[in-house]
């Protein structure tokens, strides 16, 4: 039964324009919710995150916003970049401040 | 080096067959957790290690599986009898705190059970 589901494996958009990331989970005890990018033959790197209390954060290009009524994350990555292509991960914490709970990714494919 | 190193990058081993796999954490880092993602799979938490206190080992699939920190540096990750359904990449990951904004990944090890 998953508990962080990314329902698209994978998004191609065109350079330039706007990257939609979506994410869903179950649990509402979850507090705190990051994005991981991993490119091939590597490790996740930290991208951005978010707390519970809040409903957006913004670094960059990359917008990550909270619906907690909905249990729906989301991730806007503008203007697209073809370096942006990667495997994105949705995770999410709660219960302890260490362990998250991963959904499966989704492979973005920005064109030039 | 500066990052998380694993070793080694891949390992195939036959059904059965014990295998240790290594994880060098960025130095000075406390935190240091283990992950492993089977194919078309989310990351999969197994362990985590916290300096000198007793380690979460709530994800370890099975009694197969066991870890060990030696010296609050260098772990090990040990999978006995291994079986086809243990393939999978084994990521490792390091943190100053035990914060997850801190957290480095290693590039993972590869495992391949035949």
């Amino acid at each position: 039964d998953q508990q962080v589901k990314q329902n698209s494996p994978s998004l191609s958009v065109q350079e330039g324009r706007i990257s939609i990331l979506n994410c869903d989970y179950t649990n509402s005890m979850f507090d705190y919710f990051l994005w991981y990018k991993k490119y091939p033959a590597e490790g996740p790197t930290f991208l951005i995150s978010i707390s519970s209390i809040k409903d957006k954060n913004e670094d960059g290009r990359f917008t990550v916003f909270l619906n907690k009524s909905a249990k729906h994350l989301s991730l806007h990555i503008v203007p697209s970049q073809p370096g942006d292509s990667a495997v994105y991960f949705c995770a999410v914490r709660g219960g302890s401040n260490y362990k998250l709970t991963f959904g499966k990714g989704t492979l973005l494919t920005v064109n030039p | 080096g500066a990052g998380v190193s694993q070793s080694p990058s891949n390992k195939v081993t036959e059904k059965g067959k014990d295998v240790e796999l290594r994880c060098d954490p960025i130095s000075g880092h406390t935190a240091l957790y283990w992950y492993r993602q089977s194919l078309g799979q989310g990351l999969e938490f197994l362990i985590y290690f916290q300096g000198n206190s007793a380690p979460d080992k709530s994800g370890l699939p099975s009694d197969r599986f066991s870890a060990e920190r030696t010296g609050g540096s260098v772990s090990t990750l040990t999978i006995q009898r291994t079986q086809q359904e243990d393939s999978a990449v084994y990521l490792c990951a390091s943190s100053l705190t035990g914060t997850y904004t801190e957290a480095f990944f290693g590039q993972g090890t590869r495992l391949t059970v035949v």
